[in-house]
């Protein structure tokens, strides 16, 4: 099955920096790479997700960037806010596997003002 | 007016109970889900139900079966509870491939 990992398991940063986090996938077959945004005692949200078939997005200060052939994927968050800090997901799936998103396991970003 | 609803929000129970977390979302999605997510964030996948049909059983001891009267409802039932089981779940609902997961408010288990 898919195995989803994600590197730093922590970032902290000064407001203003920026911040990347990176995913490796092992399934050569997933297609679809979410990314959540969790803060402290609330329900995962999706910020920004990509397709196969695109190797960049962008929306505001946030972008994330795939490479297929190397199966890595990365998030991107520009002039971070202190609102910016929260555990970050990264997952990858398809519909074969049932639809199934697996999760890598969290980057808890800190942004110090 | 929320999308995916889950409760209770919070359970604290003995070991040994059994117990039921309940969820509906109004988002019209076919394909539902239960994560748990332990003390460490790691989020993992349960169940998925596609339209009342079992389509994903990961490696979940069978204390934990899942029920889907229709496709708007999926609910966890747990029986013989155990101390491992403490741990935040969180229902989901996409409404397809490649598309935005929806997740309830989260359910925090504890059993002491």
């Amino acid at each position: 099955g898919e195995n989803v990992e994600q590197h730093p398991s922590t970032l902290s940063v000064q407001e203003g920096d920026s911040a990347v986090i990176k995913c490796t996938y092992s399934d050569s077959a997933s297609n679809y790479f979410p990314w959540y945004k969790q803060e402290l005692g609330k329900r995962p949200q999706l910020i920004i997700d990509i397709r196969s078939n695109v190797g960049e997005k962008k929306d505001q200060r946030i972008a994330v960037t795939l490479n297929k052939t190397a199966k890595h994927f990365s998030l991107h968050i520009t002039e971070t806010q202190p609102e910016d800090s929260a555990v970050y997901f990264c997952a990858a799936g398809y519909k074969a596997a049932g639809n199934k998103l697996t999760f890598g396991g969290g980057t808890r970003v800190l942004v110090k003002p | 007016d929320t999308a995916v609803s889950q409760t209770p929000k919070y359970l604290v129970t003995q070991m040994g109970n059994d117990k039921s977390i309940k969820c509906e979302q109004n988002l019209g999605h076919d394909t539902m889900y239960w994560y748990k997510q332990d003390s460490k964030k790691f989020l993992k996948i349960m169940f998925s139900y596609n339209n009342k049909e079992l389509i994903i059983n990961e490696t979940v001891p069978n204390r934990f079966s899942p029920k889907s009267p229709d496709k708007a409802h999926l609910n966890l039932h747990i029986n013989s509870l155990e101390l491992g089981d403490s741990a935040v779940y969180f229902c989901a609902s996409i409404r397809g491939e490649g598309s935005e997961a929806f997740f309830g408010q989260g359910t925090r288990l504890t059993v002491v």
